[in-house]
């Protein structure tokens, strides 16, 4: 167990639904990180967000949006859906500063498989 | 804008044997991160090692060591004494230094090497 849970792990859904992801970080960690891992695309960086905020975007279109709240979860939202969007979500968390005294690196959530039909 | 490639899309080896696989990067910043993630059948990211670009000191983590040149811009894993459990798919990954240069940021990945070790 990696410390940060994803979920649901699996997720099957039709083309124009929308659904939400969620990831828990691991404990004491502030940033959330979102990826998307397909077969044509590889794995792509989407959003970031440090306690609360965005702090960086990425490849993230405009369908998909997410948030932090204030317990640090953060949730993916992807409406609208396409075939194209079926994948694996990461959610990975990391500490605040990288070689600090609390610095465990940057970890992975075992995933979401979405699957859009 | 970083890019990063892994030029390899397979490769193979023998248990017990070592194993190279290459990653070259693109980048105009001098301060960064550099990883191998290994990616089992299961899906899960798991981190084999880390790399920051001012050391000049390659990282090592047991069977698992890099080839860091910085000027290359190449950052090679090497695989010692392979075992059936290192049989995987390999990203090599680039993150810069962000908030002041200790923070992380976004990781960009190539697209992956399969490595089967065969028994």
């Amino acid at each position: 167990d990696s410390g940060v849970t994803q979920t649901p792990k699996h997720l099957i859904t039709a083309t124009g639904q929308r659904v939400t992801l969620r990831c828990s970080p691991r404990s004491g960690d502030l940033s959330v990180y979102w990826y998307q891992q397909s077969l044509d695309q590889g794995l792509q960086f989407l959003i970031q967000y440090y306690n609360g905020e965005e702090r960086a975007k990425g490849n993230i279109l405009e369908r998909f949006s997410a948030q932090q709240f204030p317990d640090l979860h953060s949730e993916l939202n992807l409406s609208s859906l396409e075939l194209g969007d079926s994948a694996l979500y990461f959610c990975a968390s990391s500490s605040q500063r990288a070689g600090g005294r609390r610095d465990y690196g940057y970890t992975f959530g075992s995933g979401t498989r979405l699957t859009v039909v | 804008a970083q890019t990063v490639t892994q030029s390899q899309p397979e490769m193979s080896v023998q248990e017990a044997e070592t194993v190279t696989l290459s990653c070259t990067y693109d980048t105009s910043e001098n301060n960064y991160y550099l990883f191998w993630y290994k990616q089992p059948p299961s899906r899960q990211m798991i981190l084999v090692i880390r790399q920051e670009a001012y050391k000049q000191q390659n990282a090592t983590e047991n069977r698992f060591s890099v080839n860091f040149q910085k000027a290359a811009k190449s950052f090679s894993l090497k695989i010692s004494d392979s075992q059936l459990g290192d049989t995987a798919m390999y990203f090599c990954a680039f993150m810069k230094w962000v908030g002041g240069g200790t923070s992380y940021g976004k990781l960009t990945f190539g697209q992956g090497t399969i490595l089967t070790v065969h028994p």
